[in-house]
């Protein structure tokens, strides 16, 4: 079955420490998200990118970075930079169509807390 | 800049019809999106309006007029498992990136 996997379900992460959250697809789809979304919020969009190798910053991309190497991977590092990681990140992906939007396919979301 | 508003919450009856209502201001617009997401779970696309008037999809409809920069949801026939958050979002031109607003919480009580 077609879909998208995002890994761990639950992460912890220590003041100052770098981690990377997975998101893998198998949909072919171009285009893939990382959004954010904090309790009782709507998502925020992090970073997204339309091609392999090839990626653009979202309304919030401070203290995060990503990657695009290939079609169906887009992992998303939270950096120490990233003062208030503490959230639900959900990744996404989507046909690149001119015109119609097909919606988003979403993963089942990671939760990130900081210890 | 862009930004959408919906009611924070709403509350109906099984069996009844709700309108979950959304204004946006964007500097360039493309279409409108739904998406319901129950508690602790990922977001499922509902509808897309690209052009105004109405999307029918089994129990829920899409609205979208472009002149006023309003949109609404309507789910008719409520039911117990139709209880979830619902975010509009909008589709920027050129791109496929959507920006959400902060979602209409739903409680369907019996």
């Amino acid at each position: 079955d077609g879909g998208i996997t995002q890994s761990p379900k639950y992460l912890f992460r220590k003041e100052g420490q770098n981690v990377t959250l997975s998101c893998e697809q198998n949909l072919n789809h171009d285009a893939m998200y990382w959004y954010r979304q904090d309790p009782g919020q709507g998502l925020r969009l992090i970073y997204y990118s339309q091609i392999v190798n090839d990626f653009q910053k979202g309304d919030i991309a401070e203290g995060y970075s990503v990657s695009r190497e290939k079609k169906e991977s887009f992992p998303l590092t939270v950096t120490s930079a990233q003062k208030n990681p503490t959230a639900f990140y959900l990744c996404a992906s989507s046909i690149q169509a001119a015109g119609r939007h097909y919606g988003y396919t979403f993963g089942s979301g990671t939760r990130l807390t900081v210890v | 800049g862009q930004s959408l508003e919906q009611p924070s919450e709403v509350t109906a009856v099984e069996g009844a019809i709700v309108q979950i209502n959304c204004t946006y201001q964007t500097s360039g617009f493309y279409g409108l999106s739904w998406y319901q997401q129950h508690d602790g779970g990922a977001p499922t696309f509902l509808s897309y309006n690209g052009l105004d008037g109405l999307e029918e999809t089994g129990r829920f409809s899409s609205f979208l007029s472009r002149s006023d920069s309003y949109g609404y949801l309507l789910l008719q026939e409520l039911q117990m498992k139709d209880s979830a958050s619902y975010f509009c979002a909008v589709r920027g031109v050129g791109t496929d990136k959507l920006i959400f607003g902060t979602g209409t919480r739903l409680q369907v009580f019996p």
